[in-house]
Order: structure tokens, then sequence, then C-alpha cells
């Protein structure tokens, strides 16, 4: 089975801190994303990458950064916390199947849920 | 651009009642569809998907989805709710290659007893 993991399901931390959210897949898979979820939203993409070193801007990258140095970890980077980034958040994995059109199920962690204080 | 829209953030049913959970869809070229289940406190499961080929998509506990295009729509059915099927559930969609995924507001399921 895909197994992703992240690094905290619980994290607190001050207004201003630089916060660090990992995230790993054992499956071998190309593309990963990060996510935040908050009620009423549903999920939206803040970034995602489709190779080593690769990243792309989502639909609300602005207060955060990436970083892929290795194909299975995919780490999300909060400069200076804000209390308007308490949220959940997801990240996923995926396969770049051609076969499907290149769309391949994403597979999520079970998220982090952070709270800026 | 892709874009989904649930109807309804909350549908309540009775155990043993028919569950029917809306999508509808927009998108400029054929969409693969997604839903996703999210129970307390986890990530989000994949349910089913429709990527190409027949229009009735069966997924994992006992759900089902169909694909209509004429409607853009992709409601997610199940016969008989179960207690165990209170949870979130997000529809998705995306034009392929490397779109990214699309996800909607999301349903919340209740099932009473």
């Amino acid at each position: 089975d895909v197994k992703v993991t992240q690094s905290s399901r619980y994290l607190v931390k001050r207004t201003g801190e630089k916060v660090f959210l990992e995230c790993v897949q054992d499956m071998d898979h190309e593309n990963m994303f990060w996510y935040r979820q908050d009620p009423g939203l549903g999920l939206r993409l803040i970034y995602f990458s489709y190779d080593v070193k690769m990243k792309e801007k989502g639909d609300i990258p602005e207060g955060y950064s990436v970083s892929r140095e290795k194909k299975e970890r995919f780490s999300l980077i909060l400069e200076s916390a804000s209390t308007n980034q308490t949220s959940m958040y997801l990240c996923a994995s995926s396969s770049h199947n051609a076969l499907a059109g290149g769309t391949d199920t994403q597979y999520f962690g079970p998220g982090t849920r952070l709270t800026v204080l | 651009a892709q874009s989904v829209t649930q109807l309804g953030s909350h549908v309540s049913v009775s155990e043993g009642a028919l569950v029917l959970l809306r999508c509808n869809y927009s998108s400029s070229v054929p969409p693969y569809l997604f839903w996703y289940v999210q129970y307390p406190n986890q990530g989000l499961q994949l349910l089913l998907k429709y990527t190409t080929g027949a229009t009735l998509v069966k997924g994992i506990n006992g759900f089902e989805a169909e694909f209509k295009k004429s409607e853009t729509s992709f409601h997610l059915t199940k016969p008989s709710a179960h207690m165990s099927d209170a949870a979130e559930y997000f529809c998705a969609v995306s034009e392929g290659g490397y779109s990214t995924l699309t996800f909607g507001k999301g349903t919340m399921l209740l099932v009473s007893p």
C-alpha cells in the first residue's frame, strides 16, 4: 500500500516563527502536493512538484515556500507564521500515469493541524 | 478553467436510506472525476474515479457514481446508508496531463439510527 506520512499530527507555533512541515512518500511517486483545508472552503492547493527540485505555485502560495531535494520528500515552509495560517495541512502524492491521461490517484497523508498563536 | 460545485454542505439520512451526494463540474476538456472520503481526523481516501470508458463507476464500500456529460454531473450514490458512512465527501476534477485536481468544498454526510 502507498504510504504518505507527515511529520506531525498537531503543531502549535507562535506568530513570526519559521515552520517546517515535512511529508514523505514511499511509492516512488513523481508528483507531490501540499493543500490546506479549512471548514467550508474544501482543499486549496498551495504548491506542487512534478520532480526533484521542481516546484509550481498552486492557488494560494502567498506566505509559503516549498523544498524538494529528494524524490520521496516534500517540505512546506512558513517563513514567518501568521494566525491566518492556522489550518489543516494535507500532503499528497501521485504517479504520472500516461495510460490514464497523465492523471493518477492522489494519495493523502493524515494531515497536520497547525495552530499559530 | 475547471471547477466543482457540491450541492449541500450537509446531507442527513437515516440508516438504511439511499445516499445521494451531488457534484457538478465545469471543464474545457473531457474531465477526469474523483470522489474522496475523509473520516474524522484522517486524510482523504479515494472512493472511486472516472477516467474513460464506462460511465457508471463502482467504488469501495458500496458507493458508485455516474458520469453524465450532458448534465456535467458526477453524483455519488449508495443504496443503503450505514452508520460508518458518516464522513465528509469531496468531489474533484482534473483535465488530465499535468493538470492538478480541483476540489469541491465538501459535503458532510450525517447518518442517524
